[in-house]
């Protein structure tokens, strides 16, 4: 059974640092494409970062520069540090897979980051 | 970066009611659209992916389709637990974009 597990989350002030991780199973993070999404309270989806089965990562324009996704293949994990946090980036942080290069197709069920004073 | 623009952002509708979510790309994406159910407190479920395919599981009432840069998801015969919110999201050029949401509501 496919599953993603996210921790790391929890309270920082702004300016401050967090690193999240994704613990996955039933399958392997270095062969499919692995996502994050985050989601602000009571507001939608917002993409994040990905990182392809190539290695290559793409950021949302929010984030680039002060946050960084990496994988773990000894661990099969997937990670997001995230740096100079802001307000804003409050929310669920989701783990999410694509397998098929279509698209996320199954998500984790997340980690609450909250940036406040 | 690619916009899409989804509409409406809420409706109201009865049990057994067909309603069509929509959402329009700002550039080409071909086939990279999938919508996505969420419910509260949960996390996101894949409903369509491809634009028209169904992943197994998910019930023959949902239907995707497309025509260019517009995308719509169907919902023939609506159920209890089909009161949502639901997500396009564009995979065909990162940065990814999601749509905004449309909330279906009991009326």
């Amino acid at each position: 059974e496919v599953q993603m597990v996210e921790s790391g989350g929890g309270l920082v002030r702004p300016g401050g640092s967090l690193r999240l991780s994704c613990a996955a199973s039933g399958f392997t993070v270095r062969s499919d494409h692995m996502n994050w999404v985050r989601q602000a309270p009571g507001k939608g989806l917002h993409w994040v970062a990905l990182i392809h089965s190539g290695g290559n990562t793409y950021y949302a324009n929010s984030v680039r520069g002060r946050f960084t996704i990496s994988r773990d293949s000894s661990k099969n994990t997937v990670s997001l540090q995230m740096n100079s946090l802001v307000p804003d980036d409050t929310g669920i942080y989701y783990c999410a897979r694509d397998s098929s290069g279509f698209g996320i197709d199954s998500w984790g069920q997340g980690t609450l980051v909250t940036v406040s004073s | 970066d690619i916009q899409m623009t989804q509409s409406p952002p809420s409706l109201s509708a009865s049990v057994g009611d067909s309603v069509t979510i929509a959402c329009r790309a700002s550039q080409t994406i071909n086939t990279y659209l999938n919508w996505y159910q969420q419910r509260p407190g949960r996390a996101p479920k894949l409903l369509i992916y491809a634009a028209s395919t169904l992943p197994s599981g998910v019930p023959s009432r949902f239907s995707g389709s497309r025509s260019g840069t517009h995308f719509t998801l169907t919902i023939n015969g609506l159920q209890p637990e089909d009161f949502a919110t639901y997500y396009c999201l564009q995979s065909y050029d990162p940065p990814y974009t999601f749509g905004l949401g449309t909330k279906v509501e009991i009326k």
